[in-house]
């Protein structure tokens, strides 16, 4: 049965650090791997969608990569901004299924 | 041009009632999900159609049932609610069913906060 686990639960950083955020998942039989934002009060926003034939995937500021032989994924934000502070998810669909399976999320907050 | 779209986004309610949530997507996809979100913001897959079929059922109670009038629009009614009921509920959406070429990318519409007194 997959489990995705998120650490850390909570980050606190200031304005202009780079940061990793940890996303690590059971069952290393997985198609693809998706982020996630989630403001407070909102919905979700996909943020990136990574492949299992992929390493790596970048949208602006994010890069995701992808180890699927140690059931990992980082999610790297460069020169964070105080509009990064939300919620940060990881999924992978649960087996040959393609519902998601969430982590449990870290709470991000960048102090100006 | 909002994409997943869901009304009501707030519902207050008393144990006992009946409610429907209602789900729009117009981006064209074939697959909807319904996600509840709990207090402490865990998500948890409840159901999902594939072209007005139902594909996922987890283990949820009966009190929920979900309709799919056509492949934009996937609705949740909930029968006699129960305090622990009481969540945010997402829509999702994703071009199909397939897990290649990312055809299971998920959108989220904005949830509906349910609580039950």
């Amino acid at each position: 049965k997959q489990e995705v686990t998120q650490i850390p639960a909570a980050l606190s950083v200031p304005e202009g650090e780079n940061l990793v955020l940890n996303c690590s998942f059971t069952d290393s039989a997985i198609y693809n791997l998706q982020w996630f934002r989630q403001d407070p009060g909102k919905g979700l926003t996909s943020l990136l969608l990574i492949q299992s034939s992929q390493r790596e995937q970048t949208s602006g500021r994010l890069n995701a990569s992808l180890d699927k032989s140690s059931g990992r994924s980082t999610l790297y934000i460069a020169a964070s901004q105080p509009g990064d502070s939300a919620t940060y998810l990881c999924a992978v669909p649960g087996g040959s299924s393609y519902k998601l399976i969430f982590g449990s999320g870290t709470r991000l907050l960048v102090r100006p | 041009d909002t994409a997943v779209s869901q009304t009501p986004k707030y519902l207050v309610t008393q144990m006992g009632n009946d409610k429907s949530i209602k789900c729009e997507q117009n981006l064209g996809h074939d697959t909807m999900y319904w996600y509840k979100q709990d207090s402490k913001k865990f998500l948890k897959i409840m159901f999902s159609y594939n072209n007005k079929e139902l594909i996922i059922n987890e283990t949820v109670p009966n009190r929920f049932s979900p309709k799919s009038p056509d492949k934009a629009h996937l609705n949740l009614h909930i029968n006699s609610l129960e305090l622990g009921d009481s969540a945010v509920y997402f829509c999702a959406s994703s071009q199909g069913r397939g897990l290649a070429g990312g055809r299971n990318e998920q959108f989220f519409g904005p949830g509906t906060r349910l609580t039950v007194l």
